[in-house]
């Protein structure tokens, strides 16, 4: 199996533009997971999905996120509009097992200018 | 909420054991696990301990006391390429929520 498979691998945008990022989880996962990565909060879960059915979502920052995932085999993350404070590395990861044992893809590292 | 508490640094010369300590503090626990990410990497998944005790995987064990709120990660027989963060994080709450700790830069010496 390839992995957890993230694009882009690098977004560079201005503040305002909408920015979509891609996941494809690895085959037979029933859980996936977007986290983001800075350097003052560490790693954060955004949101949690099992069965392409959102299950935690607490920790989106705000209405400018949102994620979906039409299926088992592919979800996004959509920041819109987009802002500085939104840069991070943008990690998603899926797993058989919950949380017990996640898969990372390589991230999206995000520069909001 | 959750929070988890690591040594931010730690320093070991190659060959070497080193334990990386990590205490939480939350509610509806149910397991500890390990992650190593390497600078400009993504984590990897290295251990979950959902019981009591010592888990070993080759160099690297991962220890847990519930009763304790504490858990621990040793790595023996250390080698350059184990220089990485390691991140300790708690799957908790009724949603099962894995939080991660703020993580352990180690830097192996040669």
């Amino acid at each position: 199996d390839a992995g957890v498979i993230q694009s882009p691998r690098h977004e560079v945008t201005e503040m305002g533009q909408e920015v979509t990022l891609r996941c494809k989880p690895i085959s037979g996962h029933d859980y996936l997971f977007w986290y983001r990565q800075t350097m003052m909060r560490g790693l954060e879960l955004l949101i949690y999905f099992n069965n392409n059915v959102p299950i935690d979502d607490s920790g989106m920052p705000e209405d400018r996120f949102s994620a979906k995932m039409p299926n088992a085999s592919f979800s996004t993350l959509k920041i819109q509009p987009s802002e500085p404070r939104d840069s991070a590395v943008y990690f998603c990861a899926s797993s058989e097992r919950g949380n017990e044992k996640l898969f990372f893809g390589s991230g999206t590292q995000l520069s909001v200018l | 909420g959750q929070s988890l508490e690591q040594p931010s640094e730690v320093t070991a010369v190659e060959g070497a054991i080193v334990q990386i300590n990590c205490t939480y503090q939350t509610s509806g626990f149910y397991g500890l696990s390990w992650y190593q990410q390497h600078d400009g990497g993504a984590p990897t998944f290295l251990s979950y301990n959902a019981l009591d005790g010592l888990e070993e995987t080759g160099r690297f064990s991962s220890f847990l006391s519930r009763s304790d709120s504490y858990g621990y990660l040793l790595l023996q027989e250390l080698q350059m390429k184990d220089s990485a963060s390691y991140f300790c994080a708690v799957t908790s709450g009724s949603a099962r929520q894995l939080t991660f700790g703020s993580g352990t830069q180690l830097t192996v010496l040669p």
